[in-house]
């Protein structure tokens, strides 16, 4: 039973434009989530976070928007730029389990020049 | 300035043949986890420790152990990898285990011949 979803697994965008990466969950518990970035051969790396009493939260080009009744979070990165290509999970922790994360699958992003 | 770094990056073991899987934090962070991704799926926790303390993940199976000789160094133990096994083993380390972000290691790529 998938916690956390991210149904779309790739999305492309032109250099310059928003890139939007769609994120679902279903457990009610959760009421924190992080995005973490990962690059080819290396480990996830923290994006950024929002609690569930924001609905918006911004950091730069980076931009995560929580929509609880709907059970979803997106992230927005404007401009995207190719240094941007990578693998996007979002993750919640379960503060109970000592902060065990559970991801999403991850979606591919890939930033053209 | 690495932080977590996991060794070896890539690992090739025979079927049914021990395999150690080393992690090691020069975060002084009390919270390690080790998650296993499987391709194209998402990261999926195996067990924790919080200092000493060994949590187990209940569909975590037999074949995985864990040690924590420090509060560096963890290990991951697979006593006799399947096929099933073959995937990318990822060391976590967080400081307080709540909502805080978690700070990974590069992984180990395991291959099971």
């Amino acid at each position: 039973d998938q916690q956390v979803k991210q149904n779309s697994p790739s999305l492309s965008v032109q250099e310059g434009r928003i890139s939007i990466l769609n994120c679902d969950y279903t457990n009610s518990m959760f009421d924190y989530f992080l995005w973490y970035k990962k690059y080819p051969a290396e480990g996830p790396t923290f994006l950024i976070s929002i609690s569930s009493i924001k609905d918006k939260n911004e950091d730069g080009r980076f931009t995560v928007f929580l929509n609880k009744s709907a059970k979803h979070l997106s992230l927005h990165i404007v401009p995207s730029q190719p240094g941007d290509s990578a693998v996007y999970f979002c993750a919640s922790p379960l503060i109970a389990s000592y902060g065990k994360l559970t991801f999403g699958q991850g979606t591919i992003l890939t930033v053209h020049p | 300035d690495a932080m977590v770094i996991q060794n070896p990056r890539y690992q090739v073991t025979q079927f049914g043949k021990p395999v150690t899987l080393s992690c090691s934090q020069t975060l002084n962070h009390n919270v390690m986890y080790w998650y296993q991704q499987k391709s194209s799926q998402a990261p999926k926790l195996l067990f924790h420790y919080y200092d000493k303390d060994f949590n187990n993940e209940a569909d975590t199976p037999d074949n995985f152990q864990s040690r924590r000789p420090n509060t560096s160094f963890c290990f991951l133990d697979i006593r006799s990898p399947g096929l099933g096994d073959a995937a990318m083993y990822l060391c976590a380390t967080s400081r307080t285990g709540g909502i805080g972000e978690q700070y990974f290691g590069p992984g180990t790529r395991l291959t099971v011949t």
